[in-house]
This record gives C-alpha cells, structure tokens and sequence, in this order.
C-alpha cells in the first residue's frame, strides 16, 4: 500500500462548480496534513494546512480531514480557469517524515 | 515569488561533469530541503538540514553532496550523474519552532531542471 494516494485525474469540473480532490494514507499516526498546488512547468505552492478534525476554510478552498478514515480533502468552491493545476497532498507521518502523494491534475472548463 | 531562489534553472551537464545547484532563501527559516521530482512521480525527499545539520539522509546515491554551510543557503553538489537522474531538483525551506520540531509548512523555490547526457 503506498503511504499517500491520490487519485491521478484528470479531474475536469465546469467553471463556477465545486472541485472535490481526495487523498488517502496509511499512517494512522499521521499528524500535520497539507496541500500543495503546482502549475505545469512551477514549483509547488502551499495553499492549506490541517491539523484538526473538521473542516478548515480559506477563501474559496477548504479542508476536511477525517483522521479515523485517514483521508483529506480539498474542496475549492466557484472554481475558476486559474484553479487548473495539479494538487499535491501531504503527509506528516507520525515517524517525521513528509511524504508526498502523486498529485491530482484539475482542469476547470470555461 | 516565495523568497526561496534557486541558480541555476536550467542545467545539462555530462555524465563525467561536476556541477552544483545553488538555493538561497530570503524568509528567516532554519530548515532546508532538497527534492526531486521526475515525471510521473510523487515528490522524492532527498535530504533535510535544521540549524545547518544535517538530520536526514534518504539513501540518496553519494554522487549527490549536499551543503548547508549557513541557515539561508544550501547546495547540491553533483558528480558523475546517470541519465535517470534527470528531473527536476527542487529546494524548500520551513522553520522550526522548537528544538527539533519543523512546521513543515514548506516553501519552495523554482527548481532547477537537470538534464544528464
């Protein structure tokens, strides 16, 4: 089982819906959960962090972790052209290590 | 622009060749790190430093070298590399808040893109 998956998309949505990026991890332990956005040819961007059960809301993007079913989630409302990226999730595992998943690619459709 | 610069952009360079990658941040952290990442897959930990040592070490070949000789710059040096070490070479930085606890919250510079021949 590899430690952080995400699937690899594309995920396409229409301009203004909801997009909804899931990862999942193995280390129940985990702690610290982030997510990254990389543009085609950038490097990686950090939008959000979660430590907490719940959810956590930052303008148009939120994220929900639900540590008893180790998975996290970005959800980003009214999604715009410029949201078309691939998000990488992140994982503080509970031995010190950020481990990275393979990121999803999201188009957003005029 | 995320403070963290990184010289130079682009490098090719043969297998005999000796270079190294050069990042510098401007943010006031304390931990560094470097990355690769190759097409098609996840993000590669190469190795951390805090407070200039180096903590971690993750069975990276020894024909890359790191250095941090301060908290603001850090260098990869690299010596007779293979073509599968081409890819995208990343530097991040964070700080630590505590002795020994990194915040992770990473921010990375632009990335040198490697092309062994």
């Amino acid at each position: 089982q590899k430690e952080v998956e995400q699937n690899s998309g594309p995920l396409s949505v229409p301009e203004g819906a909801i997009a909804s990026l899931n990862c999942t991890y193995s280390d129940r332990g985990s702690q610290s959960f982030f997510w990254y956005r990389q543009y085609s040819g950038k490097s990686p961007e950090l939008i959000m962090f979660i430590y907490s059960n719940g959810d956590k809301e930052d303008g148009r993007f939120t994220a929900q972790l639900n540590k008893a079913s180790q998975y996290v989630s970005l959800l980003i409302r009214d999604s715009q052209p410029s949201d078309s990226a691939t998000y990488l999730c992140a994982v503080l595992t509970s031995y010190d290590k950020v481990i990275f998943g393979p990121g999803t690619s999201l188009s957003v459709i005029p | 622009e995320t403070g963290v610069t990184q010289t130079p952009r682009h490098l090719v360079m043969g297998m005999t060749n000796k270079k190294s990658l050069k990042c510098e941040q401007h943010l006031g952290h304390n931990a560094m790190y470097w990355y690769k990442q190759s097409a098609k897959k996840p993000l590669e930990l190469m190795f951390v430093y805090s407070l200039e040592e180096r903590v971690e070490n993750n069975s990276v070949p020894s024909r890359f070298s790191p250095e941090c000789p301060n908290s603001s710059h850090l260098f990869l040096h690299l010596h007779t590399l293979q073509p599968e070490d081409s890819a995208l070479y990343l530097c991040a930085s964070s700080q630590e808040v505590a002795p020994g606890v990194i915040t992770y919250e990473q921010y990375f510079g632009p990335g040198t893109r490697l092309t062994v021949t």
